[in-house]
């Protein structure tokens, strides 16, 4: 079965870099792009960006623009956000997710997602 | 300010019919597929309607979405207490190039 299991939580300082991590299992890695997507306590979703696994491609929402960084490592099937200049704000938990793949065709919308990782900024 | 717009709360009592609608506009909802997300409290979202219309394997036939030109709907039937959760709506706009999502709804079973 497909999962998405993300690394733990982290405190941080304001200033300071965040690098999540994503472990994909149950599907073939390569076939298959990856959204970055966060929630602040309380607060709806916010989708961050994606990445292609192939290409290393990204796509970025224009409010990261600059701060936000998607990579992989396609020898383990994991994918990384990484965040920096944090300030409180960016308090939230983030998750990955799959893009929808079906039939040999991609869709603009995500199907599976991690368990995601709490991130917090507190100085 | 969300871009999609969806409303804050809703409610029935079991057995009843709810319906979430969510509203966007000619780059959004009116170009692309919808998506629509059930998630409890400190959970993951988990997909509950993809591509408009399309139930994952897992979803009861309670649960049906539709789209009209640049709205979007979410209908529940058969109300339960275990449907009592948030819902969101997402979709790909084209002018920012990413994913929005509606704000959410929380749906309460009286």
């Amino acid at each position: 079965q497909v999962q998405l299991v993300q690394s733990g939580a982290e405190v941080k300082k304001p200033g300071a870099s965040v690098k999540v991590s994503c472990k994909a299992s149950g599907y073939t890695f390569t076939n298959y792009d990856l959204n970055w997507v966060r929630q602040a306590t309380g607060q709806g979703l916010e989708w961050m960006g994606w990445m292609n696994p192939i290409s290393g491609n990204t796509g970025y929402a224009q409010k990261f623009q600059g701060r936000v960084t998607m990579t992989r490592n396609t020898a383990i099937s994991t994918a990384y956000m990484e965040l920096s200049s944090l300030r409180s704000e960016d308090t939230a938990v983030y998750y990955c997710a799959r893009r929808d793949c079906s039939g040999g065709s991609c869709y603009l919308g995500v199907d599976y997602w991690g368990q995601g990782t709490l991130v917090t900024v507190s100085s | 300010q969300s871009v999609l717009t969806q409303p804050p709360s809703a409610s029935g009592t079991p057995g009843q019919r709810v319906t979430i609608s969510c509203s966007g506009s000619s780059s959004n909802i009116g170009s692309n597929h919808v998506y629509w997300y059930k998630q409890f409290p400190g959970m993951a979202p988990k997909l509950l309607m993809y591509r408009n219309t399309q139930r994952p394997s897992g979803v009861p036939d309670r649960f049906s979405g539709s789209k009209s030109g640049t709205s979007a709907s979410l209908a529940i039937s058969g109300l339960r207490s275990e449907d009592e959760a948030d819902y969101y709506c997402a979709v790909w706009d084209d002018s920012l190039s990413g994913v929005v999502f509606g704000g959410g709804t929380k749906l309460t079973v009286l």
